[in-house]
């Protein structure tokens, strides 16, 4: 079985400021990794997703995140927070089943609610 | 095209009431899932179809809880005899499936259940 761990409920930063959101996974087998963000009153939405290949993945609105399997870490950052970006960032994992195809069902951290101050 | 919808957009309902909410995913995707998001829970994995048949159920908290999709598309979610512990934003989220890697899920905006 998998999980996942977001390190803080709640991140507070200032405008312009770098934007880290932390997570760790736990999995027995290479993971597939997401980043969600959600919005009040709205689904989800995916930022980035790793899945193989380069380690350092870009996703929209400016957001990165590093696969690091030594540390089993999968944390979210941002160079330059801005005031748009504050919502609520879900980190999830899913893997593949024994077949090699992956049906794609997610497991979810608690959730970080990102507040950013002018 | 359009994404995925899900109705109604809010449920208030009575205790011991049935509820259904239904989900229209993304045509042509042939995976969806229900997924419910509560303050004490966080996000949960409810059930997965591929096409008409769900082979993980495993999520689904109870046998109040039931789903079924019909003709490869719209999925109804029923809750019978509602308890206040069912209240809660109820996800519905659909994808492609491939032979390799992973498609990406999309999700619709979901149906905020209140059980008084």
């Amino acid at each position: 079985a998998q999980s996942v761990t977001q390190l803080g409920s709640h991140v507070s930063v200032s405008e312009g400021a770098l934007v880290l959101l932390r997570c760790n996974y736990s999995s027995s087998v290479p993971p597939y990794l997401f980043w969600y963000v959600q919005y009040p009153n709205q689904g989800l939405q995916l930022l980035l997703k790793y899945t193989t290949g380069a380690t350092l993945v870009k996703g929209i609105n400016g957001f990165e995140a590093e696969f690091k399997k030594s540390e089993t870490s999968f944390h979210l950052t941002k160079p330059s927070a801005h005031m748009s970006d504050a919502a609520e960032y879900f980190c999830a994992v899913s893997v593949s089943n024994a077949g090699g195809t992956s049906y794609g069902k997610l497991t979810f951290g608690q959730g970080t609610i990102l507040t950013v101050h002018p | 095209g359009a994404g995925v919808s899900q109705s109604p957009s809010n449920k208030v309902t009575e205790k011991g009431k049935d509820v259904e909410l239904r989900c229209d995913p993304i045509s042509g995707h042939t995976a969806l899932y229900w997924y419910r998001q509560s303050l004490g829970q966080g996000l949960e994995f409810l059930i997965y179809f591929q096409g008409n048949s769900a082979p993980d159920k495993s999520g689904l908290p109870s046998d109040r809880f039931s789903a079924e999709r019909t003709g490869g598309s719209v999925s109804t979610l029923t809750i019978q005899r509602t308890q206040q512990e069912d209240s809660a934003v109820y996800l519905c989220a659909s994808s492609l499936v491939g032979l390799a890697g992973f498609n990406e899920q999309f999700f619709g905006p979901g149906t905020r259940l209140t059980v008084l």
